[in-house]
């Protein structure tokens, strides 16, 4: 089946740091999604991306629809501790079958 | 509004046992579904339903059944359990299935049920 590449895998910062992360598929998407997960939760929506090069912030953290449609991206900017948890994107659209192809998840955590 | 309720959030079975994992809505929503979340993989889709009385399979429906008599409810049932369904189940729920990514069609998940077959 389609599949996300998600990296990296996990990310140690200090608090105050920019954080990036990213989601590539071989597949195109028309509908890019980013989730947070917090310990012990299901996941939330905090961005979603509708058109190829589109560029969306929610607070301190700014998503792009990446041109070719194959790819997303995510920043937090000026991290704190309540930014930890596992961060996934999810795909949706081109031959995903309304279901949603997700990544396998960015593991954000803050080093005291 | 209690949103998306999982029970039990916490489950140890013997292989073989069966079990049913519970999910309750409370927000009219006619789409539900039941992913597996795995370590180093992402969310995969188990069962799906649309409206009461209407379920199809997702990507990994072996060894799960599920039923929708209500629209509230949407339980996953394990015939036998099998080690390799030690996971975390959530439960999802939105008014439309998954299209546009559009606020009709935002998933909102329950807080997971974690379960491990010994």
């Amino acid at each position: 089946g389609q599949q996300l590449n998600q990296s990296p895998q996990s990310m140690f910062i200090q608090e105050g740091e920019d954080v990036s992360m990213n989601c590539t598929s071989s597949s195109i998407f028309n509908t890019w999604l980013w989730y947070k997960q917090d310990p012990g939760e299901g996941p939330v929506l905090l961005i979603a991306l509708y058109k190829a090069g589109e560029l969306t912030s929610n607070g301190r953290l700014t998503a792009q629809f990446g041109i070719t449609r194959k790819d997303s991206f995510l920043n937090i900017s000026a991290s704190i501790p309540s930014d930890v948890g596992i961060y996934f994107c999810a795909g949706l659209g081109g031959d995903s079958n309304y279901q949603l192809i997700w990544g396998a998840g960015t593991k954000l955590i803050i080093k005291p | 509004n209690a949103g998306v309720t999982q029970t039990p959030k916490f489950q140890v079975l013997k292989t073989g046992q069966s079990m049913t994992l519970q999910c309750a809505q409370d927000m009219n929503h006619e789409y539900m579904s039941w992913y597996r979340q795995d370590p180093g993989m992402g969310l995969r889709l188990i069962h799906y339903s649309v409206g009461a009385g209407i379920t199809d399979q997702g990507e990994v429906p072996n060894g799960y059944n599920v039923s929708r008599s209500t629209t509230e409810d949407f339980p996953l049932r394990l015939l036998s359990a099998a080690p390799s369904q030690t996971s975390v189940y959530f439960c999802a729920s939105s008014w439309d299935r998954p299209r546009y990514g559009l606020s009709t069609d935002t998933q909102y998940f329950g807080p997971g049920t974690r379960l491990t077959v010994l």
